[in-house]
């Protein structure tokens, strides 16, 4: 199915550590990005979303890079901790043939070691 | 304020049956979307609602379906399950005060197994 591709399926890394995830995209027209954090046995949680307007969005120990001219984010985590370990999904707002639909990465999932 | 709900959480059916999943998106807000997520294929767009219209759908058959009641709340339905619709559904909720793009806020799914 369509996607948002990512580079690696999975990241560990050590508590304490800061954690950078990443993310293609492949639409250039695309203006509205959002990363989503998914726990076992829950839905995705919102974290930190960004506009094509912007190169960079901080929030609370996380930051969201946006590179437009290789199509390309990334999630940052500041001090890593076990509560982090999940899989962060990036989502490219996309509008397709009329519509307009979230288009979903397949997912980095981050293990946190203490 | 109450997050997105959905409900049953579970939920399991046999081949050719239908199923019927709810969602009540967060107070106030218009837009429910539904998903579909598997190990395969990942988070798959199905559908969008707003004020009772379907306003935007993803590249599924005609066995998925849904509706938008006048509160906001959504159902979607299968028909004549297929061993393959065993996935979490998921709904979004948001807002839509600024055209669409706009965070949508999960709820915790319903896992359908279809044996």
């Amino acid at each position: 199915g369509e996607s948002v591709g990512l580079h690696l399926p999975t990241l560990s890394v050590q508590e304490g550590d800061n954690s950078i995830i990443n993310c293609a995209y492949s639409n250039s027209a695309s203006d509205y990005f959002i990363w989503y954090k998914q726990e076992s046995g829950k839905g995705p949680q919102f974290i930190i979303d960004i506009r094509s307007n912007m190169d960079k969005r901080q929030g609370q120990r996380v930051t969201v890079l946006l590179n437009k001219t290789v199509k390309h984010l990334s999630l940052q985590i500041a001090a890593t901790q076990p509560g982090d370990s999940a899989v962060y999904f990036c989502a490219e707002f996309r509008v397709d043939t009329g519509f307009q639909k979230l288009v979903f990465g397949t997912g980095t999932r981050l293990l946190v070691s203490p | 304020k109450a997050g997105v709900t959905q409900t049953p959480r579970y939920l399991i059916k046999t081949r050719g049956q239908q199923v019927t999943l709810s969602c009540s998106p967060i107070s106030g807000h218009r837009s429910v979307s539904w998903y579909q997520q598997t190990p395969g294929q990942g988070l798959q767009f199905l559908f969008e609602y707003f004020s009772e219209t379907q306003r935007n759908k993803g590249n599924f058959p005609g066995r998925f379906s849904g509706r938008q009641f006048s509160n906001s709340r959504s159902e979607m339905n299968v028909s004549t399950l297929e061993l393959g619709d065993s996935a979490l559904y998921l709904c979004a909720s948001s807002p839509l005060l600024a055209g669409g793009r706009e965070t949508q806020y999960f709820g915790p799914g319903t896992r359908l197994l279809v044996l």
